[in-house]
């Protein structure tokens, strides 16, 4: 079983739509849980982080995190063309003197149809 | 968040060869690691750099293959040893500001 799961699609959604975005870890001890999202040819750009369960919103994004269930997810309203990327599911944990040791998913392609 | 920039942005070198990848940020950062990620794949951990202390690795990284340095709360470097075609990859280091962590451009290396 993989440390941190995700659907590696694509995804495709039409423009306007919302785009969900699933991931699974297994380690119950994670603290820390972020999405990044990646350009090709580019390095990953943080857009989420979330730490406790629930929702937390940033402008067109929903983080949700379930740790009963160890999943986390991503909600993207209004998608975009310019969504259209990878996104890339992290899972901290501990290393010593942080929970900077992130453990990455797959990664999700996402396509965001006009 | 932490402005970072990494030397070189790409490289093409021989089998054998080694090569030392610089990573710079525009402020002090106590954690900062080191990221392969082979083509069409996620990103691995490789290390972490703390500075004043040695590197610690993940497994299936060792030192004698990827040397880190850590002079300064500013500055590491990473260093591919004895590169063989299976080093081919984009290497990135990344800061942790808060619990938050942060990438590079990264570095893509070919070897052939």
């Amino acid at each position: 079983q993989k440390e941190v799961e995700q659907n590696s699609g694509p995804l495709s959604v039409p423009e306007g739509a919302i785009a969900s975005l699933n991931c699974t870890y297994s380690d119950r001890v994670s603290q820390s849980f972020f999405w990044y999202r990646q350009y090709s040819g580019k390095s990953p750009e943080l857009i989420m982080s979330i730490y406790s369960n629930g929702d937390k919103e940033d402008g067109r994004f929903t983080a949700q995190l379930n740790k009963a269930s160890q999943y986390v997810s991503l909600l993207i309203r209004d998608s975009q063309p310019s969504d259209s990327a990878t996104y890339l599911c992290a899972v901290g944990r501990w290393g010593g003197t942080s929970y900077g040791k992130l453990t990455f998913g797959q990664g999700t392609i996402l396509t965001v149809h006009p | 968040s932490a402005v970072i920039s990494q030397k070189p942005s790409r490289d093409i070198c021989q089998r054998g060869t080694s090569l030392t990848i610089q990573c710079q940020v525009d402020s002090q950062v106590t954690m900062m690691f080191w990221y392969r990620q082979q083509p069409g794949q996620s990103l691995t951990l490789i290390a972490t750099a703390n500075q004043g202390s040695e590197a610690t690795y993940e497994s299936g990284f060792v030192i004698d293959k990827f040397p880190i340095s850590r002079p300064n709360l500013t500055f590491s470097t990473l260093t591919v040893s004895n590169m063989s075609p299976e080093d081919s990859s984009i290497y990135l280091c990344s800061v942790e500001d808060g619990y938050e962590q942060y990438f590079g451009p990264g570095t893509r290396l070919t070897v052939t």
